[in-house]
């Protein structure tokens, strides 16, 4: 099976500006789940989709959003670009049967500058 | 509610030597832990996990991780590193929610 596809890859935003990054999971997978990793927050937990609907959420602001399609596909959209979200974004896809804790499988991430 | 703590952020070793990454958790459900590997300009790729049964659980690229329930630990080793596994290191554990809880990361550096 191919495995979780991110893109782009690399992407030079300025503030103000909006983003949407896309990922795509593993074949027959339901879950998305999306996260920020910086050198100094570490991995912090952004959204989870699962069948088109945001299941869990983290800790960040309204300009930070994300959906799913119905081939479960994911995108997320940052709005309104501040310097603070430079950032290496990775998508994790897992099967999505729920009611237990699942491995996540990740992309490759998307590096975000922000200038 | 549960938190991970990886006690050491970066650990020193030459090669060839043994090395030990330590994860300390708190959970008051089930415990289902993980240990994951990013190599630099990488996602995360999965090392090892324990669901159930043996306490003694054997991963990729030859590392091992024993739980240890009474320690609330999951300390991840290798008894011989190579320069190939420069990376940093993440354990994690699943909450109540299904949700994986993440420690802060290990780099392990590898010394020539």
């Amino acid at each position: 099976k191919a495995g979780v596809t991110q893109t782009p890859r690399y992407l030079i935003k300025t503030r103000g500006q909006q983003v949407t990054l896309s990922c795509s999971p593993i074949s027959g997978h339901r879950s998305v789940s999306w996260y920020q990793q910086t050198p100094g927050q570490g991995l912090q937990f952004l959204f989870e989709y699962f069948s088109e609907t945001q299941r869990n959420k983290g800790n960040f602001p309204g300009r930070f959003s994300g959906r799913q399609f119905s081939n479960s596909r994911s995108e997320m959209n940052v709005s309104t670009l501040e310097l603070g979200d430079s950032a290496l974004y990775l998508c994790a896809s897992s099967a999505g049967t729920g009611g237990q804790v699942e491995t996540q499988y990740f992309g490759p991430g998307t590096r975000l500058l922000v200038l | 509610a549960q938190s991970v703590t990886q006690l050491d952020s970066q650990v020193p070793v030459f090669e060839e030597a043994p090395v030990e990454l330590r994860c300390n958790y708190s959970s008051s459900v089930s415990v289902y832990l993980f240990w994951y590997v990013q190599y630099p300009n990488q996602g995360l790729q999965l090392l090892l996990k324990y669901l159930s049964g043996s306490t003694l659980v054997k991963g990729i690229n030859g590392f091992e991780a024993e739980f240890n329930k009474s320690q609330t630990s999951f300390h991840l080793r290798k008894p011989s590193v190579h320069i190939s596994d420069t990376a940093e290191y993440f354990c994690a554990v699943g909450d109540s929610n299904y949700q994986l809880i993440w420690g802060a990361g290990t780099k392990l550096i590898i010394k020539p």
